[in-house]
């Protein structure tokens, strides 16, 4: 099973909404990540979590809150948003972070809205 | 500085002819991969074909090869035989050295085939 799920698909949220963004994947993979792709851009890395801890926190603003409760799973938190994090979010795994030569599997991505 | 380049946002290929894809890199490790992904309108990112910096032949994956070459930094992705189905933004990308966390992306080249 080389597959990473993400839900919701698609998300509309007002400003004042809290809302999460979940990703999952039963590959064995300890490392995890979420990626913001704005349209026609390639993506730009958010969180990196490496053995469930978070290491690579990419400047992103607080109102982004990403969690990894366990190997298989990541969420990210979303609160407050701005009409300017309308995005692609996608969550990718690989096997870890040490070798270069891992790639990375992507999920559907969640298309999110803020109005 | 840009770390992966893409010179061409689009290109259109006729149905069953081959196509280059062009990618130049900018590093100074000596150990980093190279990736190639395929993005439908769908959204979501397809890994095609992986090129190690110690490779000393060229990668294939089907349809896919990566025409390899190290001093020039390029790690080119040739499409054979194009089908309506390969249309999509296509990215570059770049993982540096051992415990290299994330993926450099390039801008990406948009692909259209036309029948």
């Amino acid at each position: 099973d080389t597959e990473v799920t993400q839900t919701p698909k698609h998300l509309v949220m007002g400003m004042t909404n809290k809302k999460s963004l979940k990703c999952e994947q039963h590959m064995g993979h300890r490392a995890m990540y979420w990626y913001k792709q704005k349209a026609k851009k390639p993506p730009e890395l958010m969180f990196v979590y490496s053995y469930e801890k978070l290491s690579i926190n990419e400047s992103v603003p607080s109102r982004f809150s990403p969690e990894c409760p366990n190997s298989s799973l990541l969420n990210l938190h979303l609160h407050a948003l701005q009409p300017e994090d309308s995005a692609l979010y996608l969550c990718a795994s690989s096997p870890s972070t040490v070798l270069f030569s891992y790639e990375q599997y992507f999920g559907p991505g969640t298309r999110l809205t803020v109005t | 500085a840009q770390k992966i380049t893409q010179t061409q946002p689009g290109m259109f290929v006729q149905e069953k002819e081959a196509v280059t894809l062009d990618c130049t890199y900018d590093t100074s490790d000596q150990s980093y991969g190279l990736f190639w992904y395929k993005q439908p309108s769908s959204g979501e990112m397809i890994f095609l074909i992986y090129q190690g910096s110690y490779d000393e032949q060229n990668a294939t994956e089907g349809r896919y090869s990566l025409n390899f070459q190290k001093a020039r930094k390029s790690a080119n992705l040739v499409i054979s035989a194009s089908q309506l189905g390969d249309s999509a933004m296509y990215f570059c990308a770049m993982r540096e050295g051992n415990y290299g966390q994330n993926f450099v992306f390039g801008p990406g080249t948009r692909l259209s085939v036309l029948p």
